[in-house]
C-alpha cells in the first residue's frame, strides 16, 4: 500500500496527558500537512512541512502543539497537557511539490482523539 | 478573511438523477480548486481537481469552474446510494494551503 498512513487510528486519553501521533506520507511526496477536523466542519489547517522544514504553523495552534519531520520522511504531532477541546480527528496529508497550479493533497485515514 | 462557502444540506437526490453541489469562494487570486468526498468517520478522498474555467469530466463526475463569478460546482450523474457522503470544496490560498468549506451532505435515495 503506497498511500498515507497514520498511527494510531484511535486514541483515548485523560485530560492533562501527552499524546503523539505519527504520519507516513506517500514516499515521493515532499510536502506534508496536519489538519484537525471536528464534526460538521471542514479540515482546519495546523501546520505544513516541505521536506524537513516546518514552513507554516497556524496561529490557532497553541504552544501545547508541536510537530516534527526530522528526516523529511515521517512526521509526528505531539499534544501536551491535552484538554477536552482537543478531541477531534487529526488528519495528515501529503502532496508532491509542483510549480504553479496543482496542489493535490492525499489524506491518511486519520487519528481520532478522545480526551476524557 | 478568505472563505469558502457551501450549503450544508442535506441535499436529497433520487437514485439515478443528477446531484449538483455548489461552492463559492472569496479570494479572487485562488488558482486551484478541489472536490473531496468524505464518508462518515473517514478521511477526505480527492475526487476532482480543476484549474481553469470551464468543465472537467471524469466518469460520472463533472467539475465546473467560473472564476469571474468565483463559483465552482460538482455534478454527479446517475447518482448511486454509494455517493451518499459529505462533499468538501477546497480552494488554494497559497501555493500549499487549502481553504475548506464546511461540506455539503448528500443523500441518494433508492
Amino acid at each position: 500500500d503506497t498511500g498515507v498512513s497514520q498511527d494510531p487510528r484511535h486514541k483515548i486519553t485523560k485530560r492533562g496527558q501527552n499524546v503523539t501521533f505519527r504520519c507516513d506520507p506517500i514516499s515521493e511526496h515532499n510536502r506534508l500537512y496536519w489538519y484537525r477536523q471536528t464534526l460538521g466542519q471542514g479540515p482546519e489547517f495546523l501546520t505544513y512541512f516541505q521536506n524537513e522544514a516546518q514552513l507554516e504553523k497556524s496561529r490557532l495552534l497553541s504552544d501545547r502543539f508541536s510537530a516534527e519531520r526530522p528526516k523529511g520522511s515521517f512526521s509526528t504531532l505531539e499534544i501536551q497537557r491535552t484538554e477536552q477541546g482537543d478531541s477531534a480527528m487529526y488528519l495528515c496529508a501529503s502532496s508532491p511539490q509542483r510549480q504553479g497550479v496543482g496542489n493535490e493533497q492525499f489524506f491518511g485515514p486519520g487519528t481520532r482523539l478522545t480526551v476524557l | 478573511q478568505k472563505e469558502v462557502e457551501q450549503n450544508s444540506g442535506p441535499l436529497s437526490v433520487p437514485e439515478g438523477a443528477i446531484a449538483s453541489l455548489n461552492c463559492t469562494y472569496s479570494d479572487r487570486g485562488s488558482q486551484s480548486f478541489f472536490w473531496y468526498r468524505q464518508y462518515s468517520g473517514k478521511s477526505p478522498e480527492l475526487i476532482m481537481s480543476i484549474y481553469s474555467n470551464g468543465d472537467k469530466e471524469d466518469g460520472r463526475f463533472t467539475a465546473q469552474l467560473n472564476k469571474a463569478s468565483q463559483y465552482v460546482s460538482l455534478l454527479i450523474r446517475d447518482s448511486q446510494p454509494s455517493d451518499s457522503a459529505t462533499y468538501l470544496c477546497a480552494v488554494t490560498h497559497s501555493n500549499y494551503q487549502l481553504i475548506w468549506g464546511a461540506g455539503t451532505k448528500l443523500i441518494i435515495k433508492p
